[in-house]
């Protein structure tokens, strides 16, 4: 798998029902970020999760990160029609400085 | 809240042209970053910026590319001769910190190349 792979690659759901997306990396990180993007829109910033937790969770949000199985997943619970957006993973790797380095992404659309 | 914010949203250029996008990262910010995203395909990272110079940068970011902090809140990316394999969505981003931090994105300037 590449670095930064999400399952499914998209994901059709019913309002109110909870969404599940999963990311896969290769290499040891020191954070994996979640980002979410409309449709031609700019990258939103949804939750950072360091290598040195497992869970967090912000509103709706709930992240998990299993290093040892070098995997993620965003859960979000409730969802709504304006939850309908790509939502990207991206690791920052150990000893690199500053880069990101994204997934293939997940298309979620939910409906009502 | 604060935000990045970039200009322009749309930039229609010749091929051989050259090309200036702009950001103004969020003010308190020390790091800033480039990155695009081809339609269809992942997010790039193309370089980042700190204590005004490259930080690191990517495969992409090759002699076409460059990037300047010309003042206290612009940050710029210009393509010097540009490519239709340059069309893409650009986006700027910025961190209080390195690659440990939140990255915040801003909009992105869609670029195309005739």
């Amino acid at each position: 798998s590449q670095q930064g792979e999400e399952d499914p690659q998209a994901l059709s759901i019913q309002e109110g029902e909870n969404a599940t997306m999963n990311c896969s990396y290769k290499t040891s990180i020191n954070n994996l970020q979640w980002y979410r993007q409309n449709s031609g829109r700019g990258l939103v910033h949804l939750i950072l999760i360091r290598s040195n937790e497992r869970e967090k969770h912000s509103g709706r949000l709930r992240v998990t990160l299993d290093t040892s199985k070098k995997s993620s997943s965003l859960l979000i619970t409730a969802s709504r029609a304006a939850d309908t957006a790509s939502y990207f993973c991206a690791t920052a790797l150990t000893g690199t400085a500053s880069k990101l380095t994204f997934g293939t992404g997940t298309r979620l659309q939910v409906t009502l | 809240e604060p935000e990045v914010t970039q200009t322009p949203s749309h930039q229609v250029t010749q091929m051989g042209q050259e090309v200036i996008l702009r950001c103004v990262p969020i003010s308190n910010h020390l790091y800033f970053y480039w990155y695009r995203q081809i339609l269809g395909q992942k997010v790039e990272f193309l370089v980042s910026f700190y204590n005004n110079e490259i930080s690191e940068k990517s495969e992409i970011f090759d002699d076409q590319f460059s990037v300047e902090r010309p003042d206290g809140s612009n940050f710029t990316l210009k393509i010097r001769s540009t490519k239709l394999e340059d069309s893409a969505m650009y986006f700027c981003a910025s961190s209080v910190g390195g690659g440990r931090e939140t990255q915040y994105f801003g909009p992105g300037t869609r670029l195309l190349v005739l």
